[in-house]
């Protein structure tokens, strides 16, 4: 099955600094969503990425659709206190026949920032 | 206000018992879906539901049923026969099965 791998599994930086993260998977996907999930809280999505080669921005963070439609990354310039959470990227195959369009997560990477 | 209402926040089991985890929309998307995750992995598929009246197994189904007779609810039971329900259960919603899905806040189920 599909699979994907999303590093660095966890982070600790400083106020201020940039942070990047990336996901690659095995297989295409055809979005690439990254959401960011706080303690106790469900994952919001934070930006969705349909097309290769897409550079979309949100804010502070910006998110790139790979050319080869196997990989994610995002940055968080700037970062401050409230960045702290767990960044999900999810790859999302398109539904074809009796298959929807299945998520499929990477394990999460965890951000601490140091005020 | 619109969203995805998850109830209870905390729910504990005794062994042997059946349990029933409730996710209710407001969005009027037509899919939705629960997830479990279990620390330091991602989310895991449970179950999903492209429509009314209709539902699919996703990856980790067993142990698990729901139900959808209502558009706007999709409640998840966990099983005696689930071995290990421990876990922080998701339920998500989407427009339809293509559009990125949005998450309700989340039950963290516990065994007695």
């Amino acid at each position: 099955g599909q699979q994907l791998n999303q590093s660095p599994q966890s982070m600790f930086i400083q106020e201020g600094e940039d942070v990047s993260m990336n996901c690659t998977s095995s297989s295409i996907f055809n979005t690439w969503l990254w959401y960011k999930q706080e303690p106790g809280e469900g994952p919001v999505l934070l930006i969705a990425l349909y097309k290769a080669g897409e550079l979309t921005s949100n804010g502070r963070l910006t998110a790139q659709f790979g050319i080869t439609r196997k990989d994610s990354f995002l940055n968080i310039s700037a970062s401050i206190p409230s960045d702290v959470g767990i960044y999900f990227c999810a790859g999302q195959s398109s539904a074809g026949g009796t298959s929807y369009g299945k998520l499929t997560f990477g394990q999460g990477t965890i951000l601490t920032v140091h005020p | 206000d619109g969203g995805i209402t998850q109830s209870p926040k905390y729910l504990f089991r005794k062994e042997g018992q059946n349990v029933t985890l409730s996710c209710e929309q407001n969005l009027n998307h037509d899919a939705m879906y629960w997830y479990r995750q279990d620390p330091g992995q991602g989310l895991r598929l449970i179950y999903y539901s492209q429509i009314v009246n209709d539902f699919q197994k996703g990856d980790i189904a067993e142990g698990y049923s729901v139900s959808r007779e209502k558009k706007e609810s999709f409640p998840l039971t966990v099983t005696s026969a689930q071995k290990n329900p421990t876990a922080f259960y998701l339920c998500a919603s989407s427009i339809d099965g293509n559009q990125p899905q949005h998450f309700g806040d989340g039950t963290r189920l516990s065994i007695l």
